[in-house]
């Protein structure tokens, strides 16, 4: 099993420019979730799917756009990428439980990263 | 919403037992308490997680006292490769199905030789 995987692993974009950070996982876990690393911030939370078919906001969904396009699959769009959105990029997933609200009572696997640059 | 205090940074050597306490004084009745392990250019890796009491696997233990406002990671003599950065995680739910899903700032644990 490969686990959670991320690509690509480093972009550099031009401001205003698009573009869609990929995650797969091959756990059949239900929720998936992004987020972004920043130094001396720890990690936030972007936007999370609870469950295939389901997306919701997280701690900092400005200038972002995701998409859960089946179990396996959580994508994460920049529509007009700005400087202010270079990060670290984090997939993550968990077994999750369909109707229950305690998400976080789950161990989250960690994709290997996205390095984002805009310039 | 849960938020959560933790020391920037620790050292320790390399043998001893090293204590992380994270502080989460608006823990709501169904969070849990998740402490991560990340290590340079590598995503978080889990370490243990409690509700109540003590939990304790074969990496670490938890310890969260009856109030539970605060939470303590205890990793048994440290070695050289747990030098990374440990992160305490509470999970909220703050209703109409946002749930807000918080780390903290984590602490670098340094263990020196």
């Amino acid at each position: 099993n490969a686990g959670v995987t991320q690509t690509p692993k480093f972009q550099v974009l031009k401001t205003g420019q698009s573009m869609t950070l990929q995650c797969a996982q091959d756990m059949n876990h239900n929720s998936m979730y992004w987020y972004r690393q920043d130094p001396g911030m720890g990690l936030r939370l972007i936007y999370y799917s609870a469950s295939e078919g389901t997306t919701d906001k997280g701690e900092v969904p400005n200038g972002y756009n995701v998409s859960r396009l089946n179990k396996r699959e959580f994508s994460l769009r920049l529509e007009s990428a700005a400087p202010s959105q270079t990060s670290v990029y984090f997939c993550a997933s968990s077994g999750g439980r369909r109707g229950q609200s305690h998400l976080a009572d789950n161990e989250q696997f960690f994709g290997p990263g996205t390095r984002l640059t805009v310039l | 919403l849960a938020k959560t205090t933790q020391p920037i940074s620790m050292d320790s050597y390399e043998g001893q037992e090293v204590n992380i306490t994270c502080s989460h004084n608006n823990i709501a009745t169904n969070d849990y308490i998740t402490w991560y392990q990340q290590f340079p250019s590598q995503g978080p890796r889990f370490i243990i997680q409690g509700y109540k009491t003590k939990v304790t696997n074969e990496v670490a233990s938890l310890f969260i006292p009856a109030d539970r406002k605060s939470s303590t990671l205890s990793l048994p003599r440290v070695s050289l490769s747990d030098t990374a950065v440990y992160y305490c995680l509470v999970g909220s739910y703050s209703g109409a199905g946002s749930y807000q899903l918080t780390f903290g700032k984590g602490t670098k644990l340094s263990v020196i030789p």
